[in-house]
């Protein structure tokens, strides 16, 4: 059974630019969040979502970011015109249920704008 | 509100030592759960644990060991017989059983030395 899965693993780009990170949860799990690591922190909860649904996005900068998890395919950050602020790693964590607490995390995506 | 507080950002100890991270929490809600989670230099996150608020018993798993203090707020956690390969940053987190996102600690670099 495998695990969480993001893609890419390491993504650079140039100020300006967009970042797509994308995030395949675990076979059987429709719940994806989303959590940011700046450099030296802990993770920060950035986004929860259900297929097609945004259940929480508290977390989430007002502007240039977004997500999605359509009903097929990946659920995906999108971060437009990134700023050297937005490097970072980018967790992805999925679970089967909610309330069941039990969040599985990918490898991360680590970003770095230059 | 909810916070994870792990008060030791870096520590080093000679291989072989026992050395105990610390972490308290705060939460008003009566239910929880903690985790703790390393962050070797690879950077995945590697789940080590799980304790909901009301197990209060200790858990020790081979050269791992938890001390969950509901009294004093205290998830800590110590390493018997450290080894090199126990060098990462390790993460204390907490969530709340009406709630979707973890909330982590800044966590606290560990350096074993040979």
């Amino acid at each position: 059974n495998a695990g969480v899965m993001q893609n890419p693993r390491h993504l650079v780009r140039r100020r300006g630019q967009e970042a797509r990170l994308r995030c395949s949860p675990m076979k059987g799990h429709s719940h994806v969040y989303w959590y940011r690591q700046l450099p030296e922190e802990g993770l920060k909860f950035m986004v929860y979502l259900q297929k097609e649904n945004i259940i929480d996005e508290s977390g989430m900068p007002k502007e240039r970011f977004s997500a999605e998890f359509p009903k097929e395919g990946p659920s995906i950050l999108r971060i437009q015109q990134v700023v050297r602020g937005d490097s970072a790693a980018y967790f992805c964590a999925s679970s089967r249920e909610t309330g069941e607490h039990e969040q599985y995390f990918g490898p991360g995506t680590r970003l770095t704008v230059t | 509100a909810q916070k994870v507080t792990q008060a030791q950002t870096e520590i080093s100890v000679v291989e072989k030592e026992d050395v105990t991270l610390d972490c308290v929490y705060e939460t008003r809600d009566t239910t929880y759960y903690l985790f703790w989670y390393k962050q070797p230099p690879s950077g995945e996150l590697v789940f080590l644990i799980r304790r909901n608020s009301f197990d209060e018993q200790n858990e020790i798993s081979g050269r791992y060991s938890w001390n969950f203090q509901k009294s004093t707020s205290s998830f800590n956690f110590t390493i018997t017989a450290s080894q090199v390969v126990d060098s990462a940053v390790y993460f204390c987190a907490l969530i709340m059983n009406r709630d979707d996102k973890i909330i982590f600690g800044k966590g606290t670099r560990l350096h074993i030395l040979p």
